[in-house]
């Protein structure tokens, strides 16, 4: 089992919807999770990070941590297309170390 | 700031053939990392470094080597290239404030083997 999964997609979506971008995670012990956006040939950017479990909002975008069912979600209200991109979920493991999921490609149609 | 900058944006290698992919950073960050993506095997650790002069293995270290002379310049030698090694290399940097969970990316590296 992968320590982190995530789906690839495509997931498609119209101008304004909602969208739910999710992971699951293997180990208990993780305490910091981490959204990255990536546009197609650039380097991934952090958008947010959480720490433990609970809800951080910054603009559009909140980011879910679940830690009973290990789950985690990045929610993007009021999606624009400027908004299409790939999108990691990440893990600190501790010792230096992050763990990515395989990411999300997102296409928000005009 | 330029931030994290990596060259060259793209290389074609021959199998055998030896090259170093350059990663410079301006943050003063202690920790860099060097990471391969691969279509749908998300990022994967190669080496990472924690300051001048120390660096350690990650998940997929073999055929790369490594150093860190200085704080800003963390350069990735491939000694043999193999066509596996064809994939998109991105350096990161972190700061120990933040105990490395912000990690800071470059535009990438774009290499193929043939």
């Amino acid at each position: 089992q992968k320590e982190v999964e995530q789906d690839p997609g495509p997931l498609s979506v119209p101008e304004g919807a909602i969208v739910s971008l999710n992971c699951t995670y293997s180990n208990s012990a993780f305490q910091y999770f981490m959204w990255y956006r990536q546009y197609s040939r650039k380097g991934p950017e952090l958008l947010m990070y959480t720490y433990s479990s609970g809800n951080k909002e910054d603009g559009r975008f909140t980011a879910q941590v679940d830690k009973s069912s290990k789950y985690i979600s990045l929610f993007i209200r009021d999606s624009q297309p400027s908004d299409s991109a790939t999108y990691l979920c990440a893990i600190y493991t501790g010792g230096f170390k992050t763990i990515f999921g395989a990411g999300t490609r997102l296409f928000v149609k005009a | 700031n330029a931030g994290v900058t990596q060259t060259p944006k793209f290389q074609v290698l021959k199998t055998g053939q030896s090259m170093t992919l350059q990663c410079a950073q301006d943050m003063n960050h202690e920790y860099m990392s060097w990471y391969r993506q691969d279509p749908g095997m998300g990022l994967r650790l190669i080496h990472y470094s924690v300051g001048a002069g120390i660096t350690d293995q990650g998940e997929v270290p073999n055929g790369y080597n490594v150093s860190r002379s200085t704080t800003e310049d963390f350069p990735l030698r491939l000694l043999s290239a193999a066509p596996s090694q064809t994939s998109v290399y991105f350096c990161a940097s972190s700061s120990a404030r933040g105990e490395g969970v912000e990690q800071y990316f470059g535009p990438g590296t774009r290499l193929t083997v043939t």
